[in-house]
């Protein structure tokens, strides 16, 4: 089946350690993007991809990097300079990246700061 | 630049009754609009999307929007509500020129038995 996978499920952080969540696809899409979701207030996006070995900041990227070197997977890490971590974190993959594409949701990870 | 509203956080509806969530939307160029359902701790799944042409759209599981370009909505409707229904739902909107989605802040939908 095709689809998209994010690991781990669950992730547990203590302050000042950097984490990083997984992201893999196999629908054969060339653009990813990474929201983040917080309780009332939608999702937000933090990058996005549109093609290998590029990618762009979004909305609140403030304490995050990812990297695109494979077109299959965009990893995120979370780092210390991120002032509050603890959210649901979603991977979204779009057939090209145009207006209109419909984007495909991963079941999400949820980080948690100790 | 584009928003959206979504008017209610929170709707509770009998087994059976109508579902009607709203959604406003501003945008400077004409939009694509989208529906999302997200059930608990997973991923959003693709309700249904308008991009042109008619503007009464059908999507999955019995449900479906209007767009109306003189209100600026695209609200959500399924004529009776199943227990299985019961999830957060998201509205979203891109501009026709730009593949960026700006979501709602989410309705969560409750199913009375």
């Amino acid at each position: 089946d095709g689809g998209i996978t994010q690991s781990p499920k669950y992730l547990f952080r203590k302050e000042g350690q950097n984490v990083t969540l997984s992201c893999e696809q196999n629908l054969n899409h060339d653009a990813m993007y990474w929201y983040r979701q917080d309780p009332g207030q939608g999702l937000r996006l933090i990058y996005y991809s549109q093609i290998v070995n590029d990618f762009q900041k979004g909305d609140i990227a403030e304490g995050y990097s990812v990297s695109r070197e494979k077109k299959e997977s965009f990893p995120l890490t979370v780092t210390s300079a991120q002032k509050n971590p603890t959210a649901f974190y979603l991977c979204a993959s779009t057939k090209q990246g145009l207006a209109g594409d419909t984007q495909y949701f991963g079941p999400g990870t949820r980080l948690t700061v100790l | 630049a584009q928003s959206v509203t979504q008017l209610g956080s929170h709707v509770s509806v009998s087994e059976g009754a109508l579902v009607l969530l709203r959604c406003n939307y501003s945008s400077s160029v004409p939009p694509y609009l989208f529906w999302y359902v997200q059930y608990p701790n997973q991923g959003l799944q693709l309700l249904l999307k308008y991009t042109t042409g008619a503007t009464l759209v059908k999507g999955i599981n019995g449900f479906e929007a209007e767009f109306k370009k003189s209100e600026t909505s695209f609200h959500l409707t399924k004529p009776s509500a199943h227990m299985s229904d019961a999830a957060e739902y998201f509205c979203a909107v891109s501009p026709s020129n730009d593949y960026k989605l700006s979501f709602g802040a989410g309705t969560t939908v409750t199913v009375r038995a």
